[in-house]
């Protein structure tokens, strides 16, 4: 089993729409958890950051991390054409291996 | 624009060739890392640097050799590499207190290798 898991997609909504991205993770001491954006031919780009359990809010990005379940989700709401890339979550216990999902490619149709 | 800047953007290199890949981060961050990413995989973890010393050494081949001159600079050395080794090579950087690291990665652009 792998530590991080993200369903890979491709994941395809029609402009507007709430996109809802998650990962479940299977080791308890993970504490900080990540979202980054991943153009095609760029670095990852970091959207969002959270420690512990909770939620997170930046503009249309919420992230949420439920330790219970051991899940985390992004939601993107009013999701435009630009927001078409591959989203990875990321996970650390806060030692210097984070440790990523597959990553879930993401379209947004005009 | 990214706050980690990598040199150069591509490279196409034959397998007797010797290159280097150029890093470099001005936000203070104590830990530095290179990652490699193949087409459609997340990064994979090669080497971290805490406070310029070699830190983790993920059992990568001795054909890449990596060297932090100092806290803001890294290298990656690259020798008789093979065509397999093609991928986008990510520099990242974080901050670092006592070993740990409770900050999240940040990352460059990368570089693209060719290797024929």
């Amino acid at each position: 089993q792998k530590e991080v898991e993200q369903d890979p997609g491709p994941l395809s909504v029609p402009e507007g729409a709430i996109v809802s991205l998650n990962c479940t993770y299977s080791n308890s001491a993970f504490q900080y958890f990540m979202w980054y954006r991943q153009y095609s031919r760029k670095g990852p780009e970091l959207l969002m950051y959270t420690y512990s359990s909770g939620n997170k809010e930046d503009g249309r990005f919420t992230a949420q991390v439920d330790k219970s379940s051991k899940y985390i989700s992004l939601f993107i709401r009013d999701s435009q054409p630009s927001d078409s890339a591959t989203y990875l979550c990321a996970a650390t216990s806060g030692t210097y291996k984070y440790i990523f999902g597959t990553g879930t490619r993401l379209k947004v149709l005009a | 624009d990214t706050e980690v800047t990598q040199t150069p953007k591509h490279l196409v290199m034959g397998m007797t060739n010797k290159k280097s890949l150029k890093c470099e981060q001005h936000m203070g961050h104590r830990a530095m890392y290179w990652y490699k990413q193949k087409a459609k995989k997340p990064p994979e973890l090669m080497f971290v640097y805490s406070y310029e010393k070699l830190s983790i050494n993920e059992s990568v081949p001795s054909r890449f050799s990596p060297e932090c001159p100092n806290s803001s600079l890294l290298n990656l050395h690259l020798h008789a590499l093979q065509p397999e080794d093609s991928a986008l090579y990510l520099c990242a950087s974080s901050q670092a207190d006592m070993g740990l690291s409770n900050s999240p990665l940040h990352f460059g652009n990368g570089t693209r290798l060719t290797v024929t």
